[in-house]
């Protein structure tokens, strides 16, 4: 069955730290692959996507992850976390269809 | 460009009630999906549009939900009766296409309390 995994449901860290998020997923073939941000009262906001090519992949506000086949791997990364990233980001993986992760909670310490 | 709106932001209502969402996706989008993000999970897709035919709607709950897209553009999303579990947000998001690879926007979302 296809299925995304986030192992952490929170995660803390202080602000100028690094941070990698994990996903992990379960498909039948490489899927195309996705990291979303949900701030509070807000929808969702697509960070990056990876559908072929080069394995890392850059996104937004400094976010980059990489596709690690042959571990099913698509973890999100910063090199150094902002208080205005605490929010909650979502990892998805799909083809017809996006599947969702359960979240990982952000939390960022002054 | 406007986003993708949603109202109302928040519904309280008793189970055994009806409710109705409505959504306005980006102006040209031609592909409309609506997903339940209940506390604690991920977006789950309930239904999605292609202009006003539905192309995917497996995960949703026929004997109670109902959603439409008369005019391939606004769309309204209808729960009746509702229930304890139903209690969630509900996110519209629209896309250009029908392509996985086509970037979905989402809305703010409405957060459905049932009592």
């Amino acid at each position: 069955a296809q299925s995304v995994t986030q192992p952490d449901i929170h995660i803390t860290v202080s602000e100028g730290a690094s941070l990698e998020l994990r996903c992990n997923y379960s498909y039948g073939a490489t899927p195309y692959l996705f990291w979303y941000v949900q701030s509070p009262g807000q929808g969702l906001q697509l960070l990056l996507k990876y559908f072929s090519g080069d394995t890392l992949v850059q996104g937004i506000k400094g976010f980059e992850a990489e596709f690690k086949r042959s571990q099913s791997s698509f973890n999100l990364r910063k090199p150094s976390v902002h208080w205005s990233d605490a929010a909650e980001y979502f990892c998805a993986v799909g083809f017809d269809k996006i599947i969702f992760g359960k979240g990982t909670r952000l939390h960022i310490l002054p | 460009e406007a986003g993708v709106a949603q109202s109302p932001r928040y519904k309280i209502i008793e189970k055994r009630q009806s409710v109705a969402f409505w959504c306005n996706p980006i102006s040209g989008h031609a592909t409309l999906y609506w997903y339940q993000q209940i506390l604690g999970q991920g977006p789950k897709l309930l239904i999605q549009f292609q202009n006003n035919g539905v192309v995917d709607d497996s995960q949703l709950p026929k004997d109670r939900f109902s959603a439409e897209r008369l005019k391939g553009v606004d769309s309204t999303l209808k729960i009746q009766p509702a229930k304890l579990e139903d209690s969630a947000v509900y996110l519209c998001a629209s896309s250009q296409g029908l392509a996985e690879y086509n970037e979905q926007f989402f809305g703010p979302g409405t957060r459905l309390t049932v009592l």
